[in-house]
């Protein structure tokens, strides 16, 4: 099966300028994760949508961070205004509940700089 | 208390040798423990499952010590290769398939 799409790969942007990212999951996943990994630490999970409902945003800084994911399908994390401490890797991942949970697997994530 | 706390290391290992990493969970109800691979500039990748019973993949065998609220991962016959960071993730809530990682600790096998 085709795994987790993410675009753009890299992208360098000012502060407070503004960014988005996007995600499309493996097919039929209903779990949809956004986690962002700062540089020597560990992925820290940003917002779990089901379907197109929020499960988890709690550690999502939402005067800054939106994301949506408007059809159960793909989702969008964006950035308004960027900080420098918002560089980071933006990773997004899926997961099925028809399954047993075998651990989830991850997009190549979105490398951001804000300089 | 972090959730899930890890050795950051680095651990630099002899070619050929064994290594072990622990990770400790402060939530004790939690349900299903992962251990992930992470290449320099690349994504995480799932590794191993943790279950009750342990269990064995090759060279990797990863445990689990609910008693003591920890997972290990055990690399025997280290390679050049296995050198990377490796995530433990535990999953805090039934019904709920969030994961959680630690910060990762570094390996770097030495020729």
């Amino acid at each position: 099966e085709a795994g987790v799409a993410q675009s753009p790969r890299y992208k360098i942007i000012e502060k407070r300028q503004s960014v988005a990212f996007w995600c499309n999951p493996i097919s039929g996943h209903a779990t949809l994760y956004w986690y962002q990994q700062i540089l020597g630490q560990g992925p820290k999970l940003l917002i779990q949508f089901q379907n197109n409902g929020v499960v988890d945003d709690s550690q999502l800084p939402k005067d800054r961070f939106s994301a949506e994911r408007l059809k159960g399908v793909d989702s969008t994390l964006k950035i308004q205004p960027a900080k420098l401490e918002d560089s980071a890797v933006y990773l997004c991942a899926s997961s099925s509940r028809d399954t047993n949970f075998y651990g989830y697997t991850f997009g190549s994530g979105t490398r951001l700089t804000v300089v | 208390r972090k959730e899930v706390e890890q050795d950051p290391g680095p651990f630099n290992v002899p070619e050929g040798a064994t290594v072990a990493f622990n990770c400790t969970y402060s939530n004790s109800a939690s349900q299903s423990f992962f251990w992930y691979r992470q290449d320099c500039r690349k994504e995480p990748k799932l590794l191993m499952s943790v279950y009750s019973s342990g269990n064995e993949d090759g060279r990797f065998t990863a445990q689990l010590n609910r008693a003591s609220q920890y997972i290990s991962l055990l690399i025997r016959d280290s390679k050049l290769s296995d050198s990377a960071t490796y995530l433990c993730a535990v999953n805090p809530n039934f019904g709920n398939e969030k994961l959680t990682f630690g910060t990762g600790t570094r390996l770097t096998i030495i020729p």
